[in-house]
């Protein structure tokens, strides 16, 4: 079966800093480029970040960028987020998404809460 | 404020048929292809169309993606309770190098 798992999310001081990280199962995660999309308690989605199959390429939202890396471990089917300087909007759902081409998302995780307060 | 445009909500009974609008511009929908999400209660997002009215397998014919110009518009017919979610738009948009994503419509099946 073909599958995203999130995990690292949590409770965190404004500031503090968090890594949140994906793992790809039933298939190679280097076949695909792959997608960080959040969503805040109630909102709608906002894409975060996006990285091509070998990491040549990486786009961020201006929302997060200075702040937040994404990376990933082809060798370890893993993509990861580290998030840096985190902010009390930076509080939402945070899910890995696999991109089918043209930056349609076609596989999504369930999504790992961050929730970033004092 | 979202970079696509789409109604808040919308509503029809079940049978019918409904269309979602997303809007954009030139440096969004204009240019690029645009995808369609569907979102239930409690759970992850789910991909319904790519490439504008593309289906990925699984997905009924039930529904339906368009383009023209810088709108998109989502299409479902045959409507079920099931179909109650939140549905989203989203594209590449060229000048801001980022995915940008509607606001959301809210579909209630009365």
């Amino acid at each position: 079966e073909v599958q995203l798992v999130e995990s690292g999310g949590g409770l965190v001081q404004p500031g503090g800093s968090l890594r949140l990280s994906c793992v790809a199962s039933g298939f190679s995660l280097d076949s695909y480029s792959m997608n960080w999309v959040r969503q805040a308690p109630g909102k709608g989605l906002e894409w975060v970040s996006y990285i091509t199959r070998s990491s040549s390429t990486i786009y961020y939202a201006d929302s997060v960028k200075g702040r937040f890396t994404i990376s990933r471990d082809n060798a370890k089917n893993s993509l990861s987020l580290q998030m840096n300087s985190l902010r009390a909007e930076d509080t939402a759902v945070y899910y890995c998404a696999r991109d089918r081409g043209l930056l349609s998302m076609d596989v999504w995780g369930q999504g790992t809460t961050v929730t970033v307060s004092s | 404020q979202s970079v696509l445009t789409q109604p808040p909500s919308v509503s029809a009974a079940p049978g019918q048929k409904v269309t979602i609008s997303c809007s954009g511009s030139s440096s969004n929908i204009g240019n690029n292809y645009v995808s369609w999400y569907q979102q239930l209660p409690g759970t992850a997002p789910k991909l319904l169309v790519y490439d504008n009215n593309k289906r990925p397998s699984g997905i009924p014919d039930r529904f339906s993606g368009s383009k023209s110009g810088t709108s998109a518009t989502l299409g479902i017919t045959g409507l079920q309770t099931g179909d109650e979610a939140d549905y989203y738009c989203g594209t590449w948009d060229t000048s801001l190098s980022a995915v940008v994503f509607g606001g959301g419509t809210k579909l209630t099946v009365l």
